[in-house]
């Protein structure tokens, strides 16, 4: 299976500030990679599918971006309702895998 | 309303079986594949298992592969998850969702768009 390494694990940071998480995979998925978002008591919500591409609704805020094992989500200017758990999922074969999970949390 | 309602948790004995299901009011399942995703207490997101449109395409994750089934109901459009030999390491918050398809860039690529709330299971003593 695809192992999926999400780092930090948490990080705390103020509003507005640029938040910058990582996940690498333990082997090349092209772009099969999505962004969920999951704040407690709550349904994951989808942010990033494709790398890249801002699913509909998701405040602009939000980018995606790399591509073989390297990726990274980016919160330009973090938000209030931004503090939330953060995971990647690789889409690219079976079985599914997701990382770890990155807590933002307020400093 | 584009929705998804999980039901069927509980607690069960090790050992035990229990059946999920998943209600998909507002869209037509059988458009969609449809993934199950578990959350143990505390703990990160584990993808479970999916299922083709026309049911006849299943995969699972290893530590369920044996004991758990996914299967569909299209003309009641609804999803299921059979669980059997239940163990407590499956416990866990289970979640049903809607795997769309996405044209990007001239490939198709594949994002869980729509979750349900959520079903508590608790396997026990």
């Amino acid at each position: 299976a695809i192992q999926m390494t999400q780092s930090p694990s948490s990080l705390s940071a103020s509003i507005g500030d640029r938040v910058t998480i990582t996940c690498r995979a333990s082997q090349g998925i092209r772009s099969d990679l999505g962004w969920y978002q999951q704040k407690p008591g709550k349904a994951p919500k989808l942010l990033i599918y494709a790398a890249s591409s801002l699913q509909s609704g998701v405040p602009s805020r939000f980018s995606g971006s790399g591509s073989g094992t390297d990726f990274t989500l980016t919160i330009s200017s973090l938000q209030p309702e931004d503090f939330a758990t953060y995971y990647c999922l690789q889409d690219y074969n079976y079985p599914r895998t997701f990382g770890q999970g990155t807590k933002v949390e307020i400093k | 309303e584009v929705q998804l309602v999980e039901s069927g948790g509980g607690l069960v004995q090790p050992g035990g079986s229990l059946r999920l299901s998943c209600a998909a009011p507002g869209f037509t399942l059988s458009t969609y594949w449809m993934t199950w995703v578990r959350q143990a207490p505390g703990k990160g997101l584990e993808w479970v298992a999916n299922i083709k449109q026309d049911g006849n395409v299943t995969y699972y994750v290893d530590s369920v592969k044996g004991r758990f089934t996914v299967s569909r109901d299209n003309a009641k459009n609804s999803l299921y998850l059979q669980m059997h030999s239940l163990r407590a390491e499956d416990t866990a918050v289970y979640y049903c969702a809607r795997d769309r398809d996405y044209y990007h860039g001239s490939a198709y690529y594949d994002a869980f768009d729509i979750w349900g709330q959520g079903t508590v299971v608790t396997v026990s003593s």
